[in-house]
């Protein structure tokens, strides 16, 4: 069985331009997390979405952060622009359940993204 | 609002010994407590998954422990090896049931 897929794995851009990260869940998996990782820092939750619904984007920074899961499978998320604090580790999680209480949840490799 | 704190931060032993990894959390009213390995340059791998009315679960050489009342878990390592080096993060649901909070991690380096 296939894992998450992201992509790219790697991207480096300047500040002030945009940049996206792509996602394919486990076949079957309804929910989608898109978590970031900084440096020396356990990942936190951007936004999840349950199908093509966002039930849980109060991480996400509105102003410059945009994510959509059209058809409720592969999903993106953009910056828009990017700044210099935006370098990190975008890394894509799915599960098969609604809730973290009973299922684990399966990470894809990651996006580590370097803004120069 | 929930808090994950992970010691050490960083670890160094000799291939063979066996090990500890400390965790602990702020709010006791959790489900579960999971135990995940990350490698550089790659995502997460669950290792343990504990539910809240278990103690302890076991994977190889792997043993988890889960004491609640206290908020803390362990993560034991028998027997280790130059292969156990890795960050491993351990992580619990946030109140709502609907995303994981997470430690920093312990990086751990084992020689041979």
């Amino acid at each position: 069985e296939a894992g998450v897929v992201q992509s790219p794995r790697y991207k480096i851009i300047e500040k002030k331009q945009p940049v996206a990260f792509w996602c394919n869940p486990i076949s079957g998996h309804n929910t989608l997390y898109w978590y970031r990782q900084n440096l020396g820092q356990g990942p936190e939750l951007l936004i999840r979405y349950e199908n093509e619904e966002a039930v849980d984007d109060s991480q996400l920074p509105k102003d410059r952060f945009s994510a959509e899961r059209l058809k409720g499978v592969d999903s993106t998320l953009k910056i828009q622009p990017a700044e210099l604090g935006d370098s990190a580790v975008y890394l894509c999680a799915s599960s098969p359940s609604p809730t973290a209480d009973t299922d684990t949840q399966y990470f894809g490799p990651g996006t580590r993204l370097t803004v120069l | 609002k929930q808090e994950v704190t992970q010691i050490p931060a960083a670890l160094s032993v000799p291939e063979g010994e066996n090990l500890v990894l400390n965790c602990s959390f702020t709010d006791s009213a959790i489900y579960n407590l999971q135990w995940f390995r990350q490698d550089p340059g790659k995502g997460l791998t669950s290792l343990l998954l504990i539910q809240s009315s278990q103690r302890e679960q076991t994977s190889g050489r792997l043993n988890a422990s889960l004491d609640k009342s206290s908020g803390r878990s362990t993560l034991y390592i028998a027997a280790s090896q130059p292969g156990d080096s890795a960050t491993y993060l351990c992580a619990v649901p946030n109140q709502a049931g609907t995303a994981l909070i997470f430690g920093k991690g312990t990086t751990l380096s084992v020689s041979s």
